[in-house]
């Protein structure tokens, strides 16, 4: 057990650039999420997939945004035409699909300035 | 809408001491609730967990209360270490969606 891994763990982009982030989950965890967190905030749901299968949307993912997990292993976040409003730490998280008391494992986050 | 709510932003208590984070919640859906512990530049860690049919959970220095009619959980810290120092974020969650929503956090100092 590896852990969530991410990359890039930080991203400084110019206003108007397209980003992408990509996460490895653990291995046998089923499900992948996606969070924001912003300076004082607590993380905020962007979206979840169960193996490839992209489940919910939250509406702060705009259509700038877009996830895939393809083949239901790694995921990638894009960000396209970056703005100011998008720096954040983006935390990707993974879970066995039983059980939500087992709550998370959450990712080092991409943590992106956009200038 | 706030769902999860920690109404302490922060929060200072003498290392040896217990620590008590407090965290309400407004969706009586939520029956699964988690504290995470979160260092800078780190993702969240994974403390605690409480399902609604529980009323306590306890493992080793850390304890969780759930008052579910006054929707109300709390974390408490026995005895408080320097390196709990930290920002502790709880989590709600409705168990058909296993999606966590989180609470702003409050920053625990635990002073030497």
């Amino acid at each position: 057990d590896t852990g969530v891994s991410q990359d890039p763990r930080h991203k400084i982009t110019k206003r108007g650039q397209n980003v992408t982030f990509r996460c490895d989950p653990i291995s046998e965890h089923n499900r992948l999420y996606w969070y924001r967190q912003t300076l004082g905030q607590g993380p905020e749901f962007l979206t979840y997939f169960q193996n490839e299968a992209q489940l919910e949307k939250s509406r702060l993912l705009s259509d700038r945004f877009s996830a895939e997990r393809p083949k239901g292993s790694f995921s990638t976040l894009e960000i396209q035409r970056t703005e100011q409003g998008d720096s954040a730490m983006y935390l990707c998280a993974s879970s066995r699909l039983q059980g939500a008391s087992y709550g998370y494992t959450f990712g080092s986050g991409t943590r992106l300035t956009v200038v | 809408d706030q769902q999860v709510k920690q109404n302490s932003p922060s929060l200072s208590v003498q290392e040896g001491r217990i620590s008590i984070l407090n965290c309400d919640y407004t969706n009586s859906m939520f029956d699964y609730f988690l504290w995470y512990k979160k260092y800078p530049a780190e993702g969240p860690t994974f403390l605690i967990s409480i399902s609604s049919i529980k009323d306590k959970n306890e493992d080793g220095r850390f304890t969780v209360f759930l008052n579910k009619s006054a929707k109300h959980l709390s974390l408490h810290i026995v005895p408080s270490q320097p390196g709990d120092s930290a920002v502790y974020f709880c989590a709600a969650s409705d168990s058909g969606t296993y999606k966590y929503i989180f609470g702003t956090g409050t920053r625990l100092k635990v002073l030497a």
